[in-house]
């Protein structure tokens, strides 16, 4: 099984900081890697795909880049609508989700 | 407008079963590979099936595997989660999930529903 370990597990920055998020795979797994965001009540929303994609509809102060093993996900200016929970997903071998990160504002 | 809505959660006690469904509208709806994912109380998103559009190719987590079944009926729009041996670990809010292709699992689930509990208890 792919494991899937995001860092940190939760953070607090004020609003218009730049937030970084990573997340590495137990093996390579090329650009299979999702990114998504929980708020709480609400479903989770997918915000980046194949590593890099941006999403319909989504913020382009959100990015992601990465590939192989190693992944980060960028706010490039923390809005407070972004208070959420963030969740990376990889499909290369089934689908495995990271721990999480709870994003908060400082 | 693309929505799904989950039903058939509810109060179970360890060993019983249940089956969830997923109702889905304003997509054609066998041309998407379709999954499950929950989460516990407190813990994190957990993947736990997925299946083709056609309906051919089934995938399970291993904690669910030889419990659950994943299903669908694409003459009804409607997916579907057979959930077998209930454990109380199995307690989570379940969401059905829509692929962004066909085949496989499904990669990324840019649609979700709005999920359904699940409580495993005595």
């Amino acid at each position: 099984d792919i494991q899937m370990t995001q860092s940190p597990s939760s953070l607090s920055a004020s609003v218009g900081d730049r937030v970084t998020i990573t997340c590495q795979a137990s093996q390579g797994i090329s650009n299979y890697l999702n990114w998504y965001q929980r708020k709480p009540g609400k479903a989770p929303k997918l915000l980046i795909y194949d590593a890099s994609n941006l999403g319909t509809g989504v913020p382009s102060r959100f990015s992601g880049s990465g590939s192989g093993t190693d992944f980060t996900f960028t706010i490039s200016s923390l809005q407070p609508e972004d208070i959420a929970t963030y969740y990376c997903q990889q499909y290369d071998t089934l689908l495995t989700f990271g721990g999480g990160t709870k994003v908060e504002i400082k | 407008e693309v929505q799904l809505l989950e039903s058939g959660g509810g109060l179970v006690q360890p060993g019983r079963s249940l089956r969830l469904s997923c109702a889905a509208s304003g997509l054609t709806f066998s041309s998407y590979a379709m999954g499950w994912v929950r989460q516990a109380p407190g813990k994190g998103l957990e993947w736990v099936s997925s299946i083709s559009g056609s309906g051919a190719n089934t995938y399970h987590a291993d904690s669910v595997k030889g419990r659950f079944t994943i299903s669908r009926d694409n003459s009804k729009n409607t997916l579907y989660l057979q959930m077998n041996s209930l454990r109380a670990e199995d307690t989570a809010l379940y969401y059905c999930a829509k692929g962004t292709v066909p085949h496989n699992l499904g990669n990324a689930f840019d649609i979700w529903g709005q999920g359904t509990m699940v409580t495993v208890s005595s």
